[in-house]
């Protein structure tokens, strides 16, 4: 099983500030197969980002995605009220399971 | 539009059986990687396991010797089935569609989720 661990565990920004998460893969991840979710209280995860850097449908420009091998990233360029969350990525490709990282909580500085 | 609607038990003593099906309307059925996923109230997502329409499944390791998923192609829906369940099987259960191909590997679309609680 290939553990990915997000980092930070929490961070409290303020509207409009940039922010990066991390993810980083204990082996090698093909990037096609590194996905980003985002999940509010109460609600189930909604898909933001697929193959490390595509945004999914609907999902606003200012979140993107990046890296390769073992180190991904989500950012998100300007933070709006709605942004505040938890944010998850996902290696979904090769041999399963097919891990999450443990999450990262954005929260309202 | 797809959408995933679950349902199924809430509230199971330890050691019963949870039972949990999922149908999806709108879009193929055929294609994809039938997902079940959870979520232990206040912690992480957990990969429970999948199958295709095919009825080819894989499974976590850590849930494989308890889990069964099915698949019923004729009513576009998929079940979950966990045996001999224990407080540590208390989670948010979600179904979700995966989809593997071209660079475009993910869960695209999540149903609502239950919450099942094992208590005695």
């Amino acid at each position: 099983e290939i553990v990915l661990t997000q980092s930070p565990g929490t961070l409290s920004l303020s509207p409009g500030e940039r922010v990066t998460i991390s993810c980083r893969a204990g082996q090698s991840v093909d990037s096609s197969y590194l996905a980003w979710y985002q999940q509010k209280p109460g609600q189930a995860p909604r898909l933001l980002i697929y193959g490390a850097s595509n945004r999914a449908a609907g999902v606003p420009d200012r979140f993107g995605g990046g890296g390769s091998g073992t180190d991904f990233n989500l950012t998100i360029s300007r933070l709006e009220p709605e942004d505040f969350a938890m944010y998850y990525c996902q290696q979904y490709g090769g041999s399963p399971p097919f891990s999450f990282g443990q999450g990262t909580k954005l929260e309202i500085k | 539009q797809v959408q995933l609607q679950q349902w199924g038990a809430g509230l199971l003593k330890p050691s019963e059986s949870l039972s949990l099906a999922c149908a999806v309307y709108g879009g193929s059925f055929s294609g994809y990687f039938w997902t079940w996923i959870r979520q232990p109230p206040g912690k992480g997502l957990e990969w429970i396991g999948e199958i295709n329409e095919s009825g080819s499944t894989n499974y976590n390791p850590s849930l494989k010797s308890r889990v069964t998923i099915s698949v019923d192609t004729s009513k576009n829906q998929f079940s979950l089935r966990l045996n001999s369940v224990t407080a540590a099987d208390t989670a948010f259960y979600y179904c979700a569609r995966g989809l593997r191909s071209g660079g475009t590997s993910s869960l695209d679309f999540w149903g609502q989720g239950n919450l099942v609680t094992v208590s005695s």
